[in-house]
């Protein structure tokens, strides 16, 4: 069983375009969530996350709304760029109840075309 | 600045031989440090956690192993490698001390099991 969820394994953007990703998750102890870019080759840069005290976290370009009820979440990339081009993953973690495990979704693949 | 090194950058070793992967974290006292694999084209699992020198906690059986010797330092290792194996080896850090769920990744040791 999947804890944490990424329903689309790729998406195809326009450059300009807002790309949105989603994620959703099961374990209601999640309470830190983080998205990840990953280039082919390297490992995953912490790109944005929060915390599920918080129903949005903005920083730049990109932004997390997070809905506890319904547990999911979404990553918006606003002004998408070919350089955005990468795999994302969104995770999860119960650090609050005493967890070290950082769980990883499937990964969204984005492309953004010129 | 805090720096994480993963050495080697790739191996290609036989079915059957020994492996030994390491990592280095430089510029933070006292890190949580982690394992993850990484099959091709897929999500990263978390394998093991180390929240102390010479301690570490096994999230998933691998046929493999990991030790912290150093402080800054963080080995996987297996006497045995096997085909299930071949795949992108990612080491973690996060703050020290509990609940610290922010990880940031290092650049990955890609292994071809044959």
């Amino acid at each position: 069983q999947q804890q944490v969820r990424q329903s689309s394994q790729s998406l195809t953007v326009w450059e300009g375009e807002t790309a949105i990703l989603n994620c959703s998750y099961e374990n209601s102890a999640f309470d830190y969530f983080p998205w990840y870019q990953q280039f082919p080759g390297e490992g995953p840069a912490l790109l944005i996350a929060i915390r599920s005290v918080s129903d949005k976290k903005e920083d730049g370009r990109f932004t997390i709304f997070f809905n506890k009820r319904e547990k999911n979440l979404s990553l918006h990339i606003k002004d998408s760029q070919p350089g955005d081009s990468a795999t994302y993953f969104c995770a999860a973690s119960a650090g609050a109840s005493g967890s070290w495990q950082l769980i990883f979704g499937s990964g969204t693949q984005l492309t953004v075309m010129p | 600045a805090q720096t994480i090194h993963q050495w080697p950058v790739a191996e290609i070793k036989a079915v059957g031989s020994p492996l030994s992967l390491g990592c280095t974290i430089k510029g933070k006292s006292s890190p949580n440090l982690y394992w993850y694999w990484q099959a091709t084209g897929g999500t990263l699992q978390q394998l093991f956690y180390s929240i102390t020198v010479g301690q570490v906690e096994s999230v998933v059986q691998l046929n493999l192993s990991a030790s912290r010797p150093k402080d800054d330092q963080f080995i996987l290792s297996t006497e045995k490698l096997l085909l299930s194996h071949s795949g992108f080896y990612l080491c973690a850090w996060s703050l020290g001390g509990a609940h610290q769920d922010t990880q940031y990744f290092g650049p990955g040791t890609r292994l071809l099991v044959l």
